[in-house]
């Protein structure tokens, strides 16, 4: 079945690299995404990669794919206390379809 | 330019009552996902509706449904609540073909006591 896993604590110093870690089950999983969550807020959309890419980079964020062993990770370099937020990790067979998340990975950002 | 809304933001219901919550979608979509957050966890897909249609749905019972209308905003009912549908609502909107993820609005923090 699908199923998305990530671990639930990273505590980093600000200025340091954090990097998040996700693995997930469906081999057909076609978009793997990376949502942020503020408190009492929604998430929202940071990044995404397709499953024919091993590595995308926007800014500050480096998404690494390694489809053979369905491992997914979000590097935020420079890290700050505004990244401090939940980090969900998720899968979809197409763009616009039903979305699958981890439970997500409490970000703390030490200054 | 509008993201989603969702209403109320905060809503006390009494177990066995019935609730609705509301959602229109970000200008130019026309897909309406609903998730049930609950607390510590990520969240969880109840259904979506496209063309006022139920398209797909998550493991949640029938008490579960909604609605679509010809605006593309969408409502979500739940019957007989319980405990455990205490949770954060979710709506996320996104256009069927050509979009990559969700937007999503900030949620109904629904409390059942």
């Amino acid at each position: 079945g699908e199923d998305v896993e990530q671990s639930l604590f990273l505590s980093v110093r600000e200025g340091d690299s954090s990097v998040i870690n996700c693995t997930y089950t469906d081999s057909s999983s076609t978009y793997l995404y990376w949502y942020k969550q503020e408190p009492g807020a929604g998430l929202q959309l940071l990044t995404y990669i397709f499953s024919n890419m091993d590595m995308k980079q926007d800014q500050r964020l480096t998404v690494l794919l390694n489809k053979k062993d369905k491992h997914l990770s979000l590097r935020i370099a420079d890290t700050q206390t505004g990244d401090s937020a939940i980090y969900f990790c998720a899968e979809s067979n197409t763009g616009g379809f039903k979305t699958i998340f981890g439970a997500g990975t409490r970000l703390f950002v030490k200054a | 330019d509008a993201g989603v809304t969702q209403s109320p933001t905060h809503l006390i219901k009494t177990r066995g009552q019935q609730v609705t919550l509301r959602c229109s979608p970000k200008s130019g979509h026309d897909t309406v996902s609903w998730y049930q957050q609950a607390l510590g966890q990520g969240p969880q897909f109840i259904f979506q509706y496209y063309e006022e249609e139920e398209r797909q749905r998550g493991n949640f019972p029938d008490r579960f449904s909604g609605h679509q209308f010809p605006n593309y905003s969408s409502e979500l009912n739940v019957n007989a609540l319980l405990l455990g549908d205490s949770a954060l609502y979710l709506c996320a909107s996104s256009f069927r073909v050509g979009t990559v993820g969700y937007t999503f609005g900030s949620g109904t923090r629904l409390t059942v006591v």
